[in-house]
């Protein structure tokens, strides 16, 4: 099973909700990203876990909170987000954090009201 | 550190090569390189680590100029699959992969 599953695809929220993003990959990798993207610009890195640990923060506002609750799965945790926060968010899977391939999930279209 | 990637577009007929570039002002641990078609996800195309080493699949093939902080990637003889945009992503020793601003590559019949 060579695949990162995302859900849900698509998601609308208000300013004032709270609402998760779920990651799942059966490929036993140990390092899973979560990756923001706007129309017609490339992925930007959020977050990195390795190892189940969260190990590269970049500097994402805390209405954002990731969570790996295990090694198959990821959460991103999204509170009082703002209409620009609207995205398509990137799951990714690698064998190792570094220089490895990383495999995507189709995403989840995220529109903030 | 986001690298330079060139040229923004690219248009070909099938059959015809193309040249993209990336470049990084800083010292780079490695270069990788995905395609993303439109409404889906990125793909991983080939990875390319510090040592000046050149790599192929299919008739897509990409070098790293480890003095000059660059990686090109080749598409030869391509074919109309070969359409979408082309990312490259550059790392340095922090395992932070920085995407470059995207290729958008059409292959017409």
């Amino acid at each position: 099973d060579t695949e990162v599953t995302q859900t849900p695809k698509h998601l609308v929220m208000g300013m004032t909700n709270k609402k998760s993003l779920k990651c799942e990959q059966h490929m036993g990798h140990r390092a899973m990203y979560w990756y923001k993207q706007k129309a017609k610009k490339p992925p930007e890195l959020m977050f990195v876990y390795s190892y189940e640990k969260l190990s590269i923060n970049e500097s994402v506002p805390s209405r954002f909170s990731p969570e790996c609750p295990n090694s198959s799965l990821l959460n991103l945790h999204l509170h009082a987000l703002q209409p620009e926060d609207s995205a398509l968010y990137l799951c990714a899977s690698s064998q190792e954090a570094g220089p490895q391939e990383q495999f995507f999930g189709p995403g989840t279209r995220l529109t903030v009201l | 550190q986001q690298p330079v990637q060139s040229p923004q577009a690219v248009i070909l007929r099938e059959g015809e090569d193309a040249v993209i570039n990336c470049s990084s002002s800083k010292a780079l641990y490695s270069v990788h390189w995905y395609r993303q078609k439109h409404g889906e996800a990125p793909v991983f195309l080939m990875i390319l680590l510090k040592g000046g080493e050149q790599k192929g699949h299919d008739k897509i093939s990409a070098s790293f100029n480890e003095k000059k902080q660059q990686s090109s990637l080749y598409l030869t003889a391509s074919q109309l699959s070969y359409s979408g945009t082309y990312f490259c992503g550059t790392e340095l020793r922090d395992y932070k992969l920085s995407f470059g601003a995207g290729t958008t590559v059409t292959v017409r019949a």
